[in-house]
Order: C-alpha cells, then sequence, then structure tokens
C-alpha cells in the first residue's frame, strides 16, 4: 500500500461548482499537511499548510484534516476556470526538515 | 517563485552525456531539494541537502549526484544521461518549518 493515496481523476466541473480533493495516508505519524497547486508547465505552489486535525480556511479554499480516520481534503467553493490546474497533497512528520511525502497529484478542469 | 531559479529550463542531450542541472535561490534557507516528475509517478526526490556540503540520498538516487558548495547553489549532475532520465526535474528549498518552495523546472530530454 501506498504511504499517501490520491484519486489520479481528471476531475471536470462546471464554474462555480463545490470541488472536494481527497487523500488517504496509512501512516499515523504524519501531523503535517499540505496542499499544492500546480498549472501546466510550472512548478507546484504551496497552497494550503495545515498541522494535526481541523480546519484551515483561506479565501475560497478549505483545507481540512482526520487524523483520525487518515484523511485529508481540500475544498474548492466557487470554482473558477483559473482553478483549473494539478492538486497535490503532501505529508510531513516533523515540521522540521524531514521529507515531504507527495500523492500523485489529480488534474482539475473547471469548464466556464 | 520564491527567489528559486533553474537553468537551464530546457535541455536535449544524447544517451551517455554528462548533464548538470543548477538551483539557484537568493532566500537563504538551508534546506534544498532535487525531485523528478513524471506522469504516474508524481514527484519523487531525488536528493537533499541539509547544509553545505551536506547531502543525502532520496528515493530515486542511482544514477544522479549532487553537490552544494554554497547555501544559494545546488548541482544536481547525471553522470552518464539514460532515456529513463527524461523528465522535468524541480528544485524545492525549505527554512526547516517543513513547508518547501518549487522552481520553475527544467525539462531534460535524453535521445
Amino acid at each position: 500500500q501506498k504511504e499517501v493515496e490520491q484519486d489520479p481523476g481528471p476531475l471536470s466541473v462546471p464554474e462555480g461548482a463545490i470541488v472536494s480533493l481527497n487523500c488517504t495516508y496509512s501512516n499515523s505519524a504524519f501531523q503535517y499537511f499540505m496542499w499544492y497547486r500546480q498549472y501546466s508547465r510550472k512548478g507546484p505552489e504551496l497552497l494550503m499548510y495545515t498541522y494535526s486535525s481541523g480546519n484551515k480556511e483561506d479565501g475560497r479554499f478549505t483545507a481540512q484534516v482526520d487524523k483520525s480516520s487518515k484523511y485529508i481534503s481540500l475544498f474548492i467553493r466557487d470554482s473558477q476556470p483559473s482553478d483549473s490546474a494539478t492538486y497535490l497533497c503532501a505529508m510531513e512528520y516533523t515540521g522540521a526538515n524531514s521529507k515531504l511525502t507527495f500523492g500523485k497529484g489529480i488534474t482539475l478542469s473547471v469548464r466556464p | 517563485d520564491a527567489g528559486i531559479t533553474q537553468s537551464p529550463r530546457h535541455k536535449v542531450t544524447e544517451t551517455g552525456t554528462p548533464v548538470t542541472l543548477r538551483c539557484h535561490q537568493t532566500e537563504n534557507h538551508r534546506y534544498m531539494y532535487w525531485y523528478r516528475q513524471d506522469p504516474g509517478h508524481g514527484l519523487r526526490l531525488i536528493h537533499y541537502s541539509y547544509g553545505v556540503k551536506d547531502t543525502d540520498k532520496g528515493e530515486v538516487s542511482d544514477g544522479y549526484s549532487v553537490s552544494r558548495s554554497k547555501t544559494e547553489d545546488f548541482l544536481l549532475t547525471l553522470e552518464s544521461a539514460t532515456s529513463s532520465q527524461t523528465s522535468v526535474y524541480f528544485c524545492a528549498i525549505s527554512d526547516g518549518s517543513g513547508r518547501q518552495y518549487f522552481g520553475p523546472g527544467t525539462r531534460l530530454t535524453v535521445l
């Protein structure tokens, strides 16, 4: 079993839809959880960073962590065509310099 | 791109030739990483550095070496390039908070 599993998609939604992106993981030692957004032919950019369980909101984006279920989610409200990108989840043990473990990413397309 | 540049941005080379990719940062971050990204595999760590002259292997380090003689520069060398090393290579930096920031990438094609 892979340490981090992410639905490969792709996912296509109409503009204005609520999008839910998810990752599951197997190692309960992960404590720091991130979402990266990657536009085509660009480097990944850090979108959300959360520690332990709970929710974090930033504009139209909400990151949710459920450590008991080993499940993290990224919600995008009122999705826009500019949200069309690949989204990667990432996890880390210590919050210091340990290595990130990435999901493989899901490609989202928001149709005008 | 958080003060990270990569050079070259594109390179086409032939099997068996040596190739060096450069990552340069202006953030004075201690930690630097090299990843490759391939369809179906996602991002995979090649090597990383936790300080000048301090480096360690990642999950796909075979065929690659790195060097870091200055805080701002992290070099990735393919000693003898193979077609399986055709990929997009990303450098990342971190201040030790766990957050990593990525460069724009280098697209390498080995013929």
